[in-house]
């Protein structure tokens, strides 16, 4: 079974300032998917960046950006010139290709003005 | 917009009550993923239909069932509902092509259900 850990449950950063939120996993397959999830207080599940495990580059959109260390089974994502509208629950994700998705419990990311 | 939709957007019942769910995904997309995310469980994986057939189960209990028509929107019912089925009830989708799941999942709004 695939389990996935954030082990930081809350984080503050200032607005424009860069923040990055840990996540670990842990899986014995070789073909998978990461992904993080934002959850604003509309509670919507939103996509903010996907990483495939053989690709070695790190997946970029704008100012999201992840740190991939697949020997280390870590997966950070680096908020840059953090926004207001950043204020979310930030859920890091794992699938094994053709199956579902295993969340971690999330961390609450606050960006104060 | 995801483009997946869900109805209702909040459902009141009570306990013992059976309500139904409903997700379109979106245009295209084969493969429909229910899940349930509440307080102390999180974000949990129910259950996956591809083109109308049950392909994968997560943890979904005995009295929770679903389907998958042939116009590709998918139904979660809930029967002999307790409180602790009070929850966020997510429907996602993703592009199946040639019997694979695709890399991402859309997710709907969610149906927040309340049983008193």
């Amino acid at each position: 079974a695939q389990t996935v850990t954030q082990s930081q449950p809350e984080m503050s950063v200032q607005e424009a300032e860069t923040v990055t939120l840990s996540c670990t996993y842990d899986t014995s397959e070789n073909n998978y998917y990461l992904f993080w999830y934002k959850q604003p207080p509309s509670r919507q599940m939103i996509l903010v960046i996907r990483q495939e495990a053989y690709k070695q580059q790190n997946a970029t959109e704008n100012r999201f950006s992840v740190n991939f260390q697949k020997a280390a089974k870590s997966f950070s994502l680096k908020i840059s010139d953090s926004q207001l509208g950043d204020t979310a629950m930030y859920f890091c994700a794992f699938m094994a290709s053709g199956y579902a998705l295993n969340f971690g419990k999330g961390t609450s990311l606050l960006v104060t003005p | 917009d995801s483009g997946v939709t869900q109805t209702p957007k909040h459902l009141i019942t009570a306990t013992g009550q059976r309500v139904t769910l409903r997700c379109s995904p979106r245009s295209g997309d084969l493969s429909v993923y229910w899940y349930q995310q509440s307080l102390d469980q999180g974000l949990q994986f129910l259950i996956q239909y591809y083109n109308g057939e049950e392909r994968a189960k997560g943890n979904i209990l005995e009295r929770f069932s679903a389907q998958q028509f042939p116009d590709l929107h998918s139904e979660l019912n809930l029967s002999s509902l307790e409180l602790g089925d009070s929850a966020l009830y997510f429907c996602a989708s993703s592009v199946d092509s040639w019997g694979r799941s695709t890399d991402t999942q859309y997710f709907g709004p969610g149906t927040r259900l309340t049983v008193l």
